[in-house]
């Protein structure tokens, strides 16, 4: 198994809405990230979690919680967004955690396309 | 701090029209360039990892070479399945995260 899957594809959210992105991956990687894309933009990157610990955050603002259950797992848990908060958001993990070893690509999920309205 | 730059923007190319993509970096030390391709409105897809000046790697169509300054993307007789957005990014040797170019938008016509 390779990959990193996303759920859900596609969600659409009041400002006042809780909801949450999952995350999940089974090559055994130790690091897990989210990313967030506008259109026509490279990938921002927003958390990482190494072995199940944060151990970046990019300043992103609180209503944006992230949560690492186990070492497959990722969620971001959204709450009070803003409309400028739509974009694509990705998930993606690798082997190592950054900076560890030299073969850290990236495997990217396909997103989660979040429209706040 | 780390900075890549792509170019063209956009790019189109008929079917079988070969060309190449430019990703020129500053970087205090690489530790590696990656190369990803990306459909719409789905997530990166590695292609390719270089990790020193003259370095090269191939896959079908697709040839990525390396020097101190700058990485391209050769695209050798290429299809509408290329079509892509194409991103280059780097890691440099103290860093703890890719620094992505803005990407090519490639489209290949039939």
């Amino acid at each position: 198994d390779t990959e990193v899957t996303q759920t859900p594809k596609h969600l659409v959210m009041g400002m006042t809405n809780k909801k949450s992105l999952k995350c999940e991956q089974h090559m055994g990687h130790r690091a897990m990230y989210w990313y967030k894309q506008k259109a026509k933009k490279p990938p921002e990157l927003m958390f990482v979690y190494s072995y199940e610990k944060l151990s970046i955050n990019e300043s992103v603002p609180s209503r944006f919680s992230p949560e690492c259950p186990n070492s497959s797992l990722l969620n971001l848990h959204l709450h009070a967004l803003q409309p400028e908060d739509s974009a694509l958001y990705l998930c993606a993990s690798s082997p190592l955690p950054p900076g560890q070893g030299y073969n850290e690509k990236l495997f990217f999920g396909s997103g989660t396309q979040l429209s706040v309205l | 701090e780390d900075q890549v730059t792509q170019s063209p923007e956009a790019l189109r190319l008929q079917e079988g029209e070969s060309s190449s993509l430019n990703c020129s970096y500053t970087v205090s030390g690489l530790r590696g360039l990656f190369w990803y391709r990306q459909d719409p409105g789905k997530g990166p897809e590695f292609l390719f990892t270089l990790y020193s000046a003259g370095e090269e790697k191939e896959k079908e169509r697709l040839k990525a070479t390396l020097t101190k300054k700058e990485s391209f993307l050769h695209i050798t007789a290429p299809k509408p399945e290329d079509s892509a957005t194409y991103l280059c990014a780097v890691q440099s040797a103290g860093g703890s995260r890719l620094t992505f170019g803005e990407g090519t938008q490639l489209t290949v016509n039939p």
